[in-house]
Order: C-alpha cells, then structure tokens, then sequence
C-alpha cells in the first residue's frame, strides 16, 4: 500500500522559517511533489525531488531522504503572505501516473 | 501558462440526482485526474485518465465514473448523488510520467448534495 502523512498544522513567526515535514510508504517510489495551496483556491505547484538530499530554490528549499522516506519544505525568511496550506504528493513508479497526497499542513506566520 | 478550466464553479444537487462536472485543457497534457478535497482529508484521487478514451480508477472511485472523451476534456459523473459526495471537487492535468512532475489544476467545483 500507499500512505503519505503530515502533520496539520504549523505555525511559526515572521522573519524566521518553517520545516513542513512530510512522510510516506511505498513500494515504488518515483518522486515527490510539494504544492502550495492558499485558501479557497487551487493546489499550485513548488519543487520536485527524486534525488536525495537538499535542493534550494532561494524562498523554498526541499530534502529528501528516501531511504527513510521522509521530505521537509523549508521556507525561510517567513512573510505573512506564506501562511496558507502546504501538500506533498507521492509518484508511485507502480502505479502509473498516479499521484498521492497527504492530508496538508497548515501553516500559520504571525507577526 | 497552462490552464485548466472547471464548470460549474457551484452546484447544488438533490439526493439521488445525476451530477456531471466538466473538465477542459488546453496544455494538451496526457494526463488528468480528478480529487476531491474535504477537511481532514486533504486530496483524494478518484478517477484519472492517460489519454482520449483512458479511465483509470484512483483510490475512492465508488460512486463516481470519469469519461475522457477526447484530449481536452475528462467528466466525473455522479449517477446517483448522495450528501456525503458533497466536498469541493479539483480537476488537474499534468505529464507526470513524462519526466514533469508538475500538475495544474483548475479552480474547484464546489458540490453540495442536499
């Protein structure tokens, strides 16, 4: 089977950063997705990893560990605006192109 | 920028009652798929489709079937509606096995079953 786990939610403070952390099984894995999703709109899509390690994209960063299967965003020099839902999603070579989310972490920035 | 289209962005629909949502895109992606999104939940897959006349099932399909009559477009059909289909429902298209992971979606239907 396929589980991908996150949790809830998250909040940390303006000027810092936040770690979304993300976990999952499978028995094929081909990739993982992160997506950004504010409220009331659609999933919009950040970074995606195969490989292990940290991969920085400046704002975003993702690492991916898949011998313990485990990823984290990290965001940094959080703003109010970075406040809003984070998924991560699991390519399974088994399956297809079938995708699989985890349930998203909400991430709140105060000030 | 790609863009993926959904209609309707409401719908209100009896117990019972036949519900169809429309998907559209112009990427001319293989791939689309359908979630729906209830708290607590995140997405769920329902139904998705590798191409013109290709459905496949995702992980909840009972109570819903999918139609990808031609590139462009993949329906999910609700033959006989029931309140606990009632959640907010994304389209999205993407070529995942084609070396980009990315998926587009569309900006949700939101269905209330009463």
């Amino acid at each position: 089977g396929q589980g991908v786990e996150q949790p809830a939610k998250l909040m940390s403070v303006e000027g810092t950063f936040a770690r979304v952390n993300c976990t999952y099984s499978t028995s094929g894995f081909n990739g993982l997705s992160w997506y950004q999703q504010r409220e009331g709109q659609a999933p919009v899509f950040l970074s995606y990893v195969v490989l292990d390690g940290l991969k920085d994209s400046g704002h975003f960063s993702t690492f991916l560990s898949r011998s313990n299967g485990y990823s984290y965003l990290l965001l940094t020099e959080l703003q109010i605006k970075d406040s809003a839902s984070y998924l991560c999603a699991v390519l399974n070579n088994n399956a297809g192109a079938k995708l699989t989310f985890g349930g998203g972490t909400r991430l709140t920035v105060r000030p | 920028e790609a863009a993926v289209t959904q209609s309707p962005r409401n719908k209100v629909a009896v117990t019972g009652g036949k519900v169809t949502l429309s998907c559209n895109q112009t990427n001319n992606h293989n791939n689309m798929y359908w979630y729906r999104q209830d708290t607590g939940h995140g997405l769920r897959l329902i139904h998705y489709s590798y191409g013109a006349g290709s459905t496949e099932k995702g992980d909840i399909p009972d109570g819903y079937k999918a139609s990808r009559p031609s590139q462009e477009n993949f329906s999910l059909i609700l033959e006989l509606a029931t309140p606990s289909q009632t959640s907010v429902y994304f389209c999205a298209s993407g070529d995942v096995r084609g070396g980009n992971e990315r998926l587009f979606f569309g900006h949700g239907t939101k269905l209330s079953v009463l």
